[in-house]
């Protein structure tokens, strides 16, 4: 298995600019979040996604929509990209039948907005 | 806003000294969780600690919880330079929805 695979690893985009970080997972998770962490505030909550279909908002989701079409796959889309969006973007998943299970992350998405 | 929170926020320490840190949270919980990050790459899980348990062992990694407190410390003993990571206590927001992360220790062990 190959986890939570995400790409691009980096990215430079301009001001105003839009882009899609691309997120993976190939253990049938049916949770899946998106965080941003930046120096000092440790990871902070985007969107997430209980299953395919349904998404919510968590503690940062201005500027970002997410959508989740399969199990699998649960972009991130960032509208107009500001520099206030430079930050490196985990995502992550997990098993829903228990509240007891561990978040499986991907390796970061370091994005730079200039 | 960030559910839980670690003390110290750096720590240094020698290699084979034991290593503590601390969690504290804010609401009540069926679950905490320790995670480690090395630099430049993504969270692994270490520990999962249920609110009915005080205590959990695995390996090195000594994991104490006490509810009335609403707080953890995550001990390392006998720390080696490749413990040298940040760590970040982790709970449920409501039931088992997305972690929320505290803003992590930064524990550097010296050679």
């Amino acid at each position: 298995n190959a986890g939570v695979t995400q790409t691009p690893k980096f990215q430079v985009l301009k001001t105003g600019q839009s882009m899609t970080l691309q997120c993976a997972q190939d253990m049938n998770h049916e949770y899946m979040s998106w965080y941003r962490q930046d120096p000092g505030m440790g990871l902070r909550l985007i969107h997430y996604s209980v299953g395919a279909g349904i998404t919510d908002q968590g503690e940062v989701p201005n500027g970002y929509n997410v959508s989740r079409s399969t199990t699998e796959d649960f972009p991130l889309r960032l509208l107009s990209a500001a520099p206030s969006q430079t930050s490196v973007y985990f995502c992550a998943s997990s098993y829903s039948g228990t509240p007891y299970t561990e978040a499986f992350f991907g390796q970061g998405t370091r994005l730079t907005v200039v | 806003s960030q559910q839980g929170e670690e003390d110290p926020q750096a720590l240094s320490i020698q290699e084979g000294e034991n290593a503590t840190m601390n969690c504290s949270y804010k609401t009540s919980i069926n679950n905490l969780q320790w995670y480690r990050q090395n630099s430049g790459r993504g969270l692994v899980h270490l520990i999962l600690i249920r609110s009915n348990e005080r205590e959990k062992h695995s390996g090195r990694l000594r994991v104490t919880l006490d509810t009335s407190k609403k707080s953890s410390s995550l001990l390392i003993t006998a720390s080696r330079a490749a413990d040298t990571a940040s760590y970040f206590c982790a709970t449920p927001r409501e039931g088992n929805t997305p972690l929320v992360f505290g803003k992590g220790t930064r524990l550097s062990v010296i050679a």
